[in-house]
């Protein structure tokens, strides 16, 4: 059974920076472009990244809005999909989930909630 | 990038009616569409991947078609757990990009 555990989620006053993590189990991570949404409170989905396998280069891509402050990044020894937040601002506030795939988002997490407030 | 539109943002309904939806995008993206779930609460689900084809395990009262910029998702047979927000995502070019969702109550 696949399974995406979100974590790291949290309050941070704008500028800040966290980290979320994104621990996953039952299908071959390595293997697999992963990717990140989020969705602010009230609002629709919003694509924010992702990552290819390492064995297709491990490249990533971003929206617009985060490029140059996230980066999501993988390792594959412990199956777990990371992204770093910087320079966070108050419209990052969102539940951000992972999921399996790149253009198919075929599985998701639970969601973890940041929150970016003063 | 390219615009997702949904119609309508809300619609109610009775249980056992036809339901349909629909997403246009801003320019032709071949079927390189797909169709997901959000109960309240709840992360989002997929139902639908390529404009038609049904993921595994999703009931067949779902359907999707359409190609090109104008796509369609249709619940058959309304069911009192169908009750959430749908949304449509393109996948041709990059920023993917989600419609603004439409949510479905039963009357």
């Amino acid at each position: 059974e696949v399974q995406l555990v979100e974590s790291g989620g949290g309050s941070v006053k704008p500028g800040g920076s966290l980290r979320l993590s994104c621990a996953a189990s039952g299908f071959t991570f390595s293997n697999a472009w992963m990717s990140w949404v989020r969705q602010a409170p009230g609002k629709g989905l919003e694509w924010v990244g992702r990552i290819k396998s390492t064995t297709d280069g491990g490249t990533t891509d971003y929206a617009a809005p985060v490029k140059g402050r996230f980066t999501i990044s993988r390792d594959d020894a412990k199956n777990t999909l990371y992204v770093q937040m910087s320079s966070l601002k108050t419209e990052d506030t969102a539940v951000y989930y992972c999921t399996t795939g790149s253009n198919v988002l075929g599985y998701w997490g639970q969601g973890t909630l940041v929150t970016v407030s003063s | 990038d390219i615009q997702m539109t949904q119609s309508p943002s809300s619609l109610s309904a009775s249980v056992g009616d036809r339901v349909t939806i629909t997403c246009q995008a801003s320019q032709d993206i071949r079927n390189y569409l797909n169709w997901y779930q959000q109960k309240p609460g709840k992360a989002p689900k997929l139902l639908i991947y390529d404009a038609s084809n049904l993921e595994t395990g999703v009931p067949s009262r779902f359907s999707g078609s359409g190609s090109g910029a104008d796509f369609t998702f249709t619940i058959s047979s309304l069911q009192p757990e169908d009750i959430a927000t749908y949304y449509c995502q393109q996948y041709d070019n990059l920023p993917f990009t989600f419609g603004q969702g439409t949510k479905l109550e039963i009357k």
